[in-house]
């Protein structure tokens, strides 16, 4: 049964910091990889999806990683901006179907301090 | 539209009344999928529709909970007899046949129950 854990679950830090989100799955068999945002009382942002066979996707500020065999993806976040405040979530599609349901991790709470 | 939409935003019902939830996905998504979204919890998948049919229903927490999807496009969640522990924001997310698969989600309808 895949499982999605994500460390730490709540993060802050002063404004201009680079910053790297965990999040670990531990069945390595995944179609994609996908990072959500999540602000208080909002629905789920798309941030980043890599897709099985790939190491890193980027936009902007942001860089996620994944390394498979280790059940290991990591989002890098440069130069944090208060904007940035929100709940990052990592959620992994199992498996070898792309329409299977997504699998979540429980987020980090992520505070950016001015 | 341009996005997945909800209805209501928000829903505040006693204990033992049905609700209704709606979901509009992105048009053209042939993947749907409900979510639930309990306080301070990360999101548990409840069920997917493929088209009109839900080939994965595992999530349905009780009979108390159906859902249906008609012309492969809007859906409908209904909660039977709500009880307290209903309370959480219901998510809907679509999928389209694309090389990446990404789910895009919708606002949520926060359901309270009383």
């Amino acid at each position: 049964k895949q499982e999605v854990t994500q460390i730490p679950a709540a993060l802050s830090v002063p404004e201009g910091e680079n910053l790297v989100l965990n999040c670990s799955f531990t069945d390595s068999a995944i179609y994609n990889l996908q990072w959500f945002r999540q602000d208080p009382g909002k629905g789920l942002t798309s941030l980043l999806l890599i897709q099985s066979s790939q190491r890193e996707q980027t936009s902007g500020r942001l860089n996620a990683s994944l390394d498979k065999s280790s059940g290991r993806s990591t989002l890098y976040i440069a130069a944090s901006q208060p904007g940035d405040s929100a709940t990052y979530l990592c959620a992994v599609r199992p498996g070898y179907s792309s329409a299977s349901k997504i699998i979540f991790g429980s987020g980090t709470r992520l505070s950016i301090r001015p | 539209g341009a996005g997945v939409s909800q209805s209501p935003s928000n829903k505040v019902t006693e204990k033992g009344k049905d609700v209704e939830l709606r979901c509009d996905p992105i048009s053209g998504h042939t993947a749907l999928y409900w979510y639930r979204q309990s306080l301070g919890q990360g999101l548990e998948f409840l069920i997917y529709f493929q088209g009109n049919s839900a080939p994965d229903k595992s999530g349905l927490p009780s009979d108390r909970f159906s859902a249906e999807r008609t012309g492969g496009s809007v859906s409908t969640l209904t909660i039977q007899r709500t009880q307290q522990e209903d309370s959480a924001v219901y998510l809907c997310a679509s999928t389209g046949v694309t090389l990446y698969n990404e789910q895009f989600f919708g606002p949520g309808t926060r359901l309270t129950v009383l």
